[in-house]
């Protein structure tokens, strides 16, 4: 069975424009949540979705937003983005108590 | 203070040694606790999970909590090469909105020589 896949793996981006990310969690998985995680840290959360309702949300700006489709594949937007916005977005998927994590996307705002 | 303390390291240790990883935390709620081994640049993989107190044996990995001291630990034996990566604890409450929010600890870096 396939893991939990994310796409892009990489993205180059400038200050200000807008990012979305993909998620695809592994199959029979309701459950998604995205982690923040800079270079030297560890991963931060960021939200987590389950049967397409967010269920938490971490100390994030309003810029950041997400949301689950009806395949429980899910979408991290950030608007506006900020040099500090650099980092590896990390999503991942759950059907109970244990996450299992994707790859990540690799961010560089420049 | 953050809620999961864990030494960053890094950490060199030869070839065969057993290695020592620990975490400390100071919310009384979480309930269940996690070990993730991640390599450069890829995505935290589960080691070990752990629900409450006691002790979880896998293999050459031991996975230790002591929630009355709030103390994590993760035991490496006979240490081999390709367990050179950063060793991640995550730690979860329980109860409908905490699944799926996990608090890490900063990550401890391990080197194993040859």
């Amino acid at each position: 069975d396939a893991g939990v896949t994310q796409s892009p793996t990489h993205l180059i981006k400038t200050r200000g424009q807008h990012v979305t990310l993909r998620c695809s969690p592994i199959s029979g998985h309701k459950s998604v949540s995205w982690y923040q995680q800079v270079l030297g840290q560890g991963p931060q959360f960021i939200f987590q979705y389950y049967e397409k309702e967010e269920r938490g949300r971490g100390n994030f700006p309003d810029r950041f937003s997400a949301r689950q489709f009806p395949n429980y594949s899910s979408e991290l937007n950030v608007n506006a983005l900020l040099l500090g916005d650099s980092a590896l977005y990390l999503c991942a998927s759950s059907s109970a108590t244990k996450l299992f994590f994707g790859s990540g996307t690799q961010l560089s705002v420049l | 203070q953050k809620e999961v303390e864990q030494d960053p390291g890094p950490l060199s240790v030869p070839e065969g040694a057993i290695v020592s990883l620990n975490c400390t935390y100071s919310n009384s709620a979480f309930q269940y606790f996690m070990w993730y081994r991640q390599y450069s640049r890829k995505g935290p993989e589960l080691l070990m999970y752990t629900y409450s107190s006691g002790n979880k044996e896998d293999g050459r990995f031991t996975a230790q909590v002591d929630k009355s001291s709030k103390y994590i630990s993760l035991f490496i034996r006979d240490s081999q090469p390709s367990d050179s990566a950063t060793y991640l604890c995550a730690m979860m409450s329980a109860g409908g909105t905490s699944y799926g929010k996990l608090t890490f600890g900063q990550g401890t870096i391990l080197t194993v020589h040859p």
